[in-house]
């Protein structure tokens, strides 16, 4: 069990360009989660895909994001046209989903973004 | 709606000393839920969980959390803080029927003092 791994660990960007990161959950997990962290603040929902399929957004992710989990294995989650305000720390988890709980969410070390 | 309030922003205590962070949650239901851990530059880490399977549930690192039914409450505790204990705590709230996502608090930071 390696844990999760996200990569890159940091990426500085200008405004309006467009970021892609990586996440590669615990193998045999079947959910993966994105979450966002800005600073003093306790990270936010943003998806979550069992298996390949994509099945909640929060509101918090607005059109110029896209994440997807090809073949339910590693997700990637791209940010268009970047925003100053999009600078945050971006987490991802996993967990082997049991029905009718909410399961322990491993999480990766996370991909800072800073937006200049 | 479920969510999750950390009463203290920051708690410092001395080294050896007992710690107390604080967390009350609001649920329509059984909740899932559980403390994590982030040390700087570091990724969030699992302390303990509640499931109903215990009203006391012990953690890592000598950590413990009651769930009070009447008081809607989840209090993280240790009898003895370490240096290492330093760290910005998270109380969380596992939405089962919402695919598990978790909400989290606004996180409580623990100072040691010598």
């Amino acid at each position: 069990d390696t844990g999760v791994s996200q990569d890159p660990r940091h990426k500085i960007t200008k405004r309006g360009q467009n970021v892609t990161f990586r996440c590669d959950p615990i193998s045999e997990h079947n959910r993966l989660y994105w979450y966002r962290q800005t600073l003093g603040q306790g990270p936010e929902f943003l998806t979550y895909f069992q298996n390949e399929a994509q099945l909640e957004k929060s509101r918090l992710l607005s059109d110029r994001f896209s994440a997807e989990r090809p073949k339910g294995s590693f997700s990637t989650l791209e940010i268009q046209r970047t925003e100053q305000g999009d600078s945050a720390m971006y987490l991802c988890a996993s967990s082997l989903a049991r029905v009718r709980r909410a399961d322990t969410q491993y999480f990766g070390p996370g991909t800072r973004l800073t937006v200049l | 709606a479920q969510s999750v309030t950390q009463l203290d922003s920051h708690v410092s205590v001395s080294e050896g000393t007992p710690v107390l962070l604080r967390c009350n949650y609001s649920s329509s239901y059984s909740p899932s839920l559980f403390w994590y851990v982030q040390h700087p530059n570091k990724g969030l880490q699992l302390l303990l969980k509640y499931t109903s399977a215990a009203t006391l549930v012990k953690g890592i690192n000598g950590f413990e959390a009651e769930f009070k039914k009447s008081e809607t409450s989840f209090h993280l505790t240790k009898p003895s803080a370490h240096m290492s204990d330093a760290a910005e705590y998270f109380c969380v709230v596992g939405i089962y029927n919402q695919g598990g996502k978790l909400i989290f608090g606004q996180g409580t930071e623990l100072s040691v003092k010598p």
